[in-house]
Order: structure tokens, then C-alpha cells, then sequence
């Protein structure tokens, strides 16, 4: 399966812990998004990277959200202290750069429980 | 961030074709409209866009209005399998994003 994979699946933490997911986009996909979603919500846009610089950051990633692309191939996305209010599905997408009407490809994301 | 307007909610009977409504009055002309569905436990899928003509595919078929200020999803026999969340996205030329709605809830019924 040649899909977009992110790790954990399912995430539980204790408030004030930090955690780290990971995503490994489609390999030929030079663009990668973090969305997080909370139930019964739609999925909020958080960051992007195109190859490995981060081109954008939503006003909801706070000085505790850090996301990372080294090799401008898979992503890690930290937070740090976590809070229970990040209690959330982060869901992972790649793109193909081309034109405005390309296709994001999203994983099944990481649950994150904060106890 | 442009926005769209979606039914909450809405129900139809398996093997009945589904309308899906959607406004965007506020679109642009090189707005693309984007559907992606979103099935339990999963991330969003692509379903279909387009940006002026009606749109076909194997999974749905995509009616635009004239004006452009909506567009109807359509899904010509509906299967249990097709229970999901349906968003309707304005892929903006330049914002290099998707923003996501609340979406409609696709209830099929036995």
C-alpha cells in the first residue's frame, strides 16, 4: 500500500507530556499537511510544507505545536506540555504540486487522548 | 477563507440516487470546487472537483451551476458504504489549502 501512513494510530498521554507523531506521505508527493480534528468538527487546517520548508502556520499552532520535514520526505509533528484541549484526530495529507487542482491524499491519523 | 454552505444533515435509501447540495455564492472564478467524504475512523477522501462543466467519475458525478454560486454532488445509487461526511471545499487558487466545513452527515438506509 503506496498511501499516506502516520504513527501512532492511537495516542494516550498525560496532561504535561510531550508526544510526537509521524507521517510518511506518498513517495513522489512534494507537499505535506497537518489538519487536527475534533469530534463532530471538520479537519482545521494547521500547517504545510513543500519539500521541507514550511511554508505556512495556521494561528492555531501554538509555541507548543512544532512540525518538522528534514529530508523533505516524512514529517514529525511534537507538542509539547500537552493540554487536554489538545484531544484531537491529526490527520496527515500529501500533495503532488501542480496545478490548483490537485488532490490531497489523507491518512487515517493519530488519535490523541490527554488524560 | 471562502466559504461554503452545507445541509447538517441528510438521509436517503440504499440503491436511490443522492443530492448532495452545496452554496458557495462567494466564489470566484478561479475557484475550484472541491468534495471530498469522510467515512468513520478514516481521514477525508477525494471525491470529485471541478470548476466550471459538470464533472463525471467512477465514484460521483459533479453538477455546477451557471453562475457558479452552487453545485449539486451526486450519487446516481447509493450503498451502505456510502455513509460518510461530505464536505464541499473552495480550492483557492493561491491559498495552497483545503478548509474544511462542517460538511453534511450522508445517513443510507437499508
Amino acid at each position: 500500500d503506496t498511501g499516506v501512513s502516520q504513527n501512532p494510530r492511537h495516542k494516550i498521554t498525560k496532561r504535561g507530556q510531550n508526544v510526537t507523531f509521524r507521517c510518511d506521505p506518498i513517495s513522489e508527493h512534494n507537499r505535506l499537511y497537518w489538519y487536527r480534528q475534533t469530534l463532530g468538527q471538520g479537519p482545521e487546517f494547521l500547517t504545510y510544507f513543500q519539500n521541507e520548508a514550511q511554508l505556512e502556520k495556521s494561528r492555531l499552532l501554538s509555541d507548543r505545536f512544532s512540525a518538522e520535514r528534514p529530508k523533505g520526505s516524512f514529517s514529525t509533528l511534537e507538542i509539547q506540555r500537552t493540554e487536554q484541549g489538545d484531544s484531537a484526530m491529526y490527520l496527515c495529507a500529501s500533495s503532488l504540486q501542480g496545478a490548483t487542482n490537485e488532490k490531497l491524499f489523507f491518512g487515517s491519523g493519530t488519535q490523541l487522548s490527554v488524560l | 477563507d471562502a466559504k461554503t454552505t452545507q445541509p447538517n444533515s441528510m438521509e436517503s435509501n440504499e440503491e436511490e440516487p443522492v443530492h448532495l447540495p452545496c452554496n458557495h455564492s462567494t466564489i470566484s472564478g478561479t475557484d475550484y470546487i472541491h468534495w471530498y467524504r469522510q467515512l468513520p475512523s478514516q481521514g477525508p477522501e477525494y471525491v470529485i472537483h471541478g470548476l466550471t462543466s459538470n464533472v463525471n467519475n467512477r465514484m460521483a458525478s459533479l453538477a455546477i451551476a451557471e453562475d457558479r454560486k452552487s453545485s449539486t454532488l451526486i450519487l446516481h445509487r447509493a450503498t451502505l458504504r456510502d455513509a460518510a461526511v461530505y464536505y464541499c471545499i473552495l480550492f483557492i487558487q493561491g491559498a495552497q489549502k483545503l478548509v474544511f466545513g462542517q460538511g453534511t452527515r450522508l445517513t443510507i438506509n437499508p
